[in-house]
């Protein structure tokens, strides 16, 4: 168990649909970041939330937005989703550099179908 | 902007030899880290190996050693006696403060340790 917990772990659902993503980062960790993996781009930075606030965007598509709650969690949602949109996405905690992962926590992703 | 390119798309290596993934980056910050990340066929990211901007000595974990050749902007990641269980996805990134230290990734290298 890594800290950083991902729901739902898979996600199948139909064009048009909106679907949120669930993130909690290890405990302590104020930073969340978004990730996209796709077989045609690879894996894409979309955004980041730092202590409740957006500190930056990546390729985050107009269709998604996410937030970060007061307990630290994050969610993102996705809506109107496309067959493209199906992908694997990864959030990471920051937070303090230890020898383990030197800051970056992973979560083990949700893998999302959209067909 | 950052850029991390990883241009070996597939390696094979026979069990128990020493196998270099390659990985060079681009950067205007004059800090950064670089990290080697192990991605398996069941998908979580593997923290391996980090290896800091002003680090002297090349960063070593286990059979896990980076290249780090600064000028080249190069940092090759090497596993010595490779095991079957090596054979994954591997990707190098990178982040520093000027990005928010979001972490950007090559493409990945899907490494296959054959018996």
């Amino acid at each position: 168990d890594s800290g950083v917990t991902q729901t739902p772990k898979h996600l199948i659902t139909a064009t048009g649909q909106r679907v949120t993503l669930r993130c909690s980062p290890r405990s302590g960790d104020l930073s969340v970041y978004w990730y996209q993996q796709s077989l045609d781009q690879g894996l894409q930075f979309l955004i980041q939330y730092y202590n409740g606030e957006e500190r930056a965007k990546g390729n985050i598509l107009e269709r998604f937005s996410a937030q970060q709650f007061p307990d630290l969690h994050s969610e993102l949602n996705l809506s109107s989703l496309e067959l493209g949109d199906s992908a694997l996405y990864f959030c990471a905690s920051m937070g303090a550099r230890t020898a383990s992962h030197y800051g970056y926590t992973f979560g083990s992703g949700t893998r999302l179908t959209v067909v | 902007a950052q850029k991390i390119t990883q241009t070996q798309p597939g390696m094979f290596v026979q069990e128990k030899e020493a196998v270099t993934l390659d990985c060079t980056y681009d950067t205007s910050d004059p800090s950064y880290g670089l990290f080697w990340y192990k991605q398996p066929s069941s998908g979580e990211m593997i923290f391996l190996i980090y290896q800091g901007s002003y680090d002297q000595q090349n960063a070593t974990e286990g059979r896990y050693s980076l290249n780090f050749q600064k000028a080249r902007k190069s940092a090759n990641l090497v596993i010595s006696a490779s095991q079957l269980g090596d054979s994954a996805m591997y990707f190098c990134a990178m982040n520093s403060g000027g990005s928010n230290y979001k972490l950007t990734f090559g493409k990945g290298t899907l490494l296959t340790v054959n018996p």
